[in-house]
């Protein structure tokens, strides 16, 4: 069946560092997709998103980026700091079907 | 704030009780949508509401009831539930233009139910 995943549950880096999040999705119809964070206690809050017919999107310190033929989509984020500690997820749709992956954990250490 | 509020932020409930989750939206949105998070587990949508009108039940349990008054709130009832129903019930709404659902959608910060 097709499905949203993440290829790592965690990532741990040092404050300061890049960060960089991926995603692999299988569904060749998704034309639209979006980066999602979630902190403890909190509902999800959207970071980023792109559509089909880009392959790369920037925003302030987080870039996405789309790579349609692996069907991949990964997250960067510049200059981690503690506050993006969370987990992150990512989502693929179209009008008929929105899917959410499971979600990564990013940690930020001091 | 992302302009969704959810009532309660809390909720223990019995299995045998009749409880409700309500959703308000203070963004202009024409989509509104319910969620269950599990732990552990992707985000598992439940219920769509377009223009007041339901347009997707994603085969949820009879026990999980939604009600849509107008564009702007929204509501899940429950009855009986099961223990396995404890989770975090998202709301989320969206400007939806198209009717589709690809488009963003910002969420409430959920309701944490427990069913004893």
């Amino acid at each position: 069946g097709e499905n949203v995943g993440l290829h790592l549950p965690t990532l741990s880096v040092q404050e300061g560092d890049n960060s960089i999040i991926n995603c692999a999705y299988s569904n060749s119809a998704s034309d639209y997709f979006i980066w999602y964070k979630q902190e403890s206690g909190k509902g999800p809050q959207f970071i980023i998103d792109i559509r089909s017919n880009m392959d790369k999107r920037q925003g302030q310190r987080v870039t996405v980026l789309l790579n349609k033929t692996v069907k991949h989509l990964s997250l960067q984020i510049a200059a981690t700091q503690p506050g993006d500690s969370a987990v992150y997820f990512c989502a693929e749709s179209n009008n008929n079907d929105m899917r959410f992956g499971a979600g990564t954990r990013l940690t930020v250490k001091p | 704030e992302t302009g969704v509020t959810q009532t309660p932020r809390h909720l223990v409930m019995g299995m045998t009780n009749k409880k409700s989750l309500k959703c308000e939206q203070h963004l202009g949105h024409n989509a509104m949508y319910w969620y269950k998070q599990s732990a552990k587990k992707p985000l598992e949508l439940m219920f769509v509401y377009n223009f007041k009108e339901q347009t997707e039940n994603n085969s949820v349990p009879s026990r999980f009831s939604p009600e849509c008054p107008n564009s702007s709130h929204l509501f899940l009832h429950l009855h009986t539930l099961q223990p396995e129903d404890s989770a975090l019930y998202l709301c989320a709404s969206s400007l939806n233009p198209s009717g589709g659902l690809a488009d963003t959608q910002y969420f409430g910060p959920g309701t944490r139910l427990t069913v004893l």
